[in-house]
């Protein structure tokens, strides 16, 4: 596609609950990175997939955090058991090899948590 | 470590000129980035600079200088529109992961 795309926009779940967030990146894009920003914050990395190589898995938060990237399409963020701090914005991202100074990011998903 | 600092905030006024500053210490280094969020928005990239110097485009201009650890992003006649926060962001060069600074919330007042 043209832009990074993401979904849902917003999701308000109930503490405790699994919740599922999509990233669809550019086409032709072999990077892609999970970012999570808390109001007035900066971005937090959580994680980052190159092509076929393994994950970098450095910035997730705790086990109950997860992420999968299917080649080099679409990725999901699976938050377990969600807690109230989790509540935040994940933007995710995507690069090029070639410009991976240039992300493009989706408009990200507001995730609430009550 | 691998950390890079700009000021939280920094308030100009309408029509004026105002710099935003980032000093970086990365274990490698490929270049400095500039990204503009505005408030509920995403991130999104303004300037790259992999040499030392000043980058020109429009109104923004981006300035390197390695052997400072130091880059610095220019505003010129600044608009009510550029309000937003600023992140630099270095690229190491090892897995082409960027490093980000906390950004610099810009406040311009009529």
């Amino acid at each position: 596609g043209a832009g990074v795309s993401q979904s849902p926009s917003n999701k308000v779940t109930e503490k405790g609950k699994d919740v599922e967030l999509r990233c669809d990146p550019i086409s032709g894009h072999t990077a892609l990175y999970w970012y999570r920003q808390r109001l007035g914050q900066g971005l937090e990395f959580l994680i980052y997939f190159q092509g076929n190589s393994a994950p970098d898995k450095s910035g997730l938060p705790s086990d109950r955090f997860s992420a999968e990237r299917t080649g080099e399409s679409v990725s999901t963020l699976t938050i377990q058991r969600t807690q109230q701090e989790d509540s935040a914005v994940y933007l995710c991202a995507s690069s090029s090899v070639q410009g991976a100074y240039g992300y493009t990011f989706g408009s990200g998903t507001r995730l609430t948590v009550v | 470590g691998q950390s890079l600092e700009q000021p939280s905030e920094v308030t100009a006024v309408e029509g004026a000129i105002v710099q935003i500053n980032c000093t970086y210490q990365t274990s490698g280094f490929y270049g400095l980035s500039w990204y503009q969020q505005h408030d509920g928005g995403a991130p999104t990239f303004l300037s790259y600079n992999a040499l030392d110097g000043l980058e020109e485009t429009g109104r923004f201009s981006s300035f390197l200088s390695r052997s400072d650890s130091y880059g610095y992003l220019l505003l010129q006649e600044l608009q009510m529109k550029d309000s937003a926060s600023y992140f630099c962001a270095s690229l190491p060069g090892s897995n082409y992961q960027l490093i980000w600074g906390a950004g610099t919330k810009l406040i311009i007042k009529p």
